[in-house]
C-alpha cells in the first residue's frame, strides 16, 4: 500500500528552525486530518500534532503543524539536541480504508 | 495514568502462530477504537490493523489481511492480535495504540511500549 511521502532526513543547528513535509493525495491528507508522531531513539512513538495543527497538552509551542490541500508540514523552531528523533506523519485514507504513515524523517541537530 | 501494555511477543518459526495482547487502563476502553502498528528493526512505522469501539468493524493492511485478526474484550479492557502463517518479514516491534475517537479515522493519542515478534527458523 502507498505511503505518505516525507524526506528521509533533515538537519539544522541548535536554535534554528526546520520543516518536514508530508505529501499525500485527495483521499488521505486532502480529506482527513494529519497527525505527527515523534519517536525518540529506542522509544515508542508519541503524539506530537493532531488535526493538522493541534498540540496535545505538554507539547511546547516550538512544534507546529500546517496543512494545505494534499500536503502537510511540521515545523520545529528553537531546535534543541533533545529534538533529535524520527518524525512520522499519519492520516486515514478514505478510499483504501487504511491508516497511512509517511516513511519517517530523521532529524539531526548539528 | 492512561496506559497500554503489550505482551505475548517472542520467537516463532515461519508458518507459526502467535497471539499478542494489550492491556488497557486509565480510560474507558469501550469508548475508543484501537489499533496495532508495527515497526521492523531499523524501519518506519506500518499500520497493521484497527477495530472500532464496539468491535463491529475492523480494517487491515493488505500485507496481513487473511493472516492476522484483531479483536477486543471489553470486559477485560484488552486488545488482541492473532498472528497466523507468520513470515520472516513480519518480524517487528508491535505497538498497541489508542485512537482519539470511536471509529478508525482518528489519530493515535496513546501508544504502548511495544512487543517484539521475531519470525525465524
Amino acid at each position: 500500500q502507498s505511503v505518505l511521502t516525507q524526506p528521509p532526513s533533515v538537519s539544522a543547528a541548535p536554535g534554528q528552525k526546520v520543516t518536514i513535509s508530508c505529501s499525500g493525495s485527495g483521499s488521505n491528507i486532502g480529506n482527513n486530518y494529519v497527525s505527527w508522531y515523534q519517536q525518540l531513539p529506542g522509544r515508542a512513538p508519541t503524539l506530537l500534532i493532531y488535526d493538522h495543527n493541534q498540540r496535545p497538552s505538554g507539547i511546547p509551542d516550538r512544534f507546529s503543524g500546517s496543512w494545505s490541500g494534499t500536503s502537510a508540514t511540521l515545523a520545529i523552531t528553537g531546535l534543541q539536541t533533545g529534538d533529535e528523533a524520527d518524525y512520522y506523519c499519519g492520516a486515514w485514507d478514505s478510499s483504501l480504508s487504511v491508516v497511512l504513515f509517511g516513511g519517517g524523517t530523521k532529524l539531526t541537530v548539528l | 495514568d492512561v496506559q497500554l501494555v503489550e505482551s505475548g511477543g517472542g520467537l516463532v518459526q515461519p508458518g507459526g502462530s502467535l497471539r499478542l495482547s494489550c492491556a488497557a487502563s486509565g480510560f474507558t476502553f469501550d469508548d475508543y477504537a484501537m489499533h496495532w502498528v508495527r515497526q521492523a528493526p531499523g524501519k518506519g512505522l506500518q499500520w497493521v490493523a484497527g477495530i472500532t469501539w464496539n468491535g463491529r468493524s475492523t480494517a487491515y493492511a493488505d500485507s496481513v489481511k487473511g493472516r492476522f485478526t484483531i479483536s477486543r474484550d471489553i470486559g477485560k479492557t484488552s486488545l488482541y492480535l492473532q498472528l497466523n502463517s507468520l513470515r520472516p518479514d513480519d518480524t517487528a516491534f508491535y505497538y498497541c495504540a489508542k485512537s482519539r475517537g470511536s471509529d478508525l479515522k482518528w489519530h493515535f493519542d496513546i501508544w504502548g511500549r511495544g512487543s517484539l515478534v521475531t519470525v525465524s527458523s
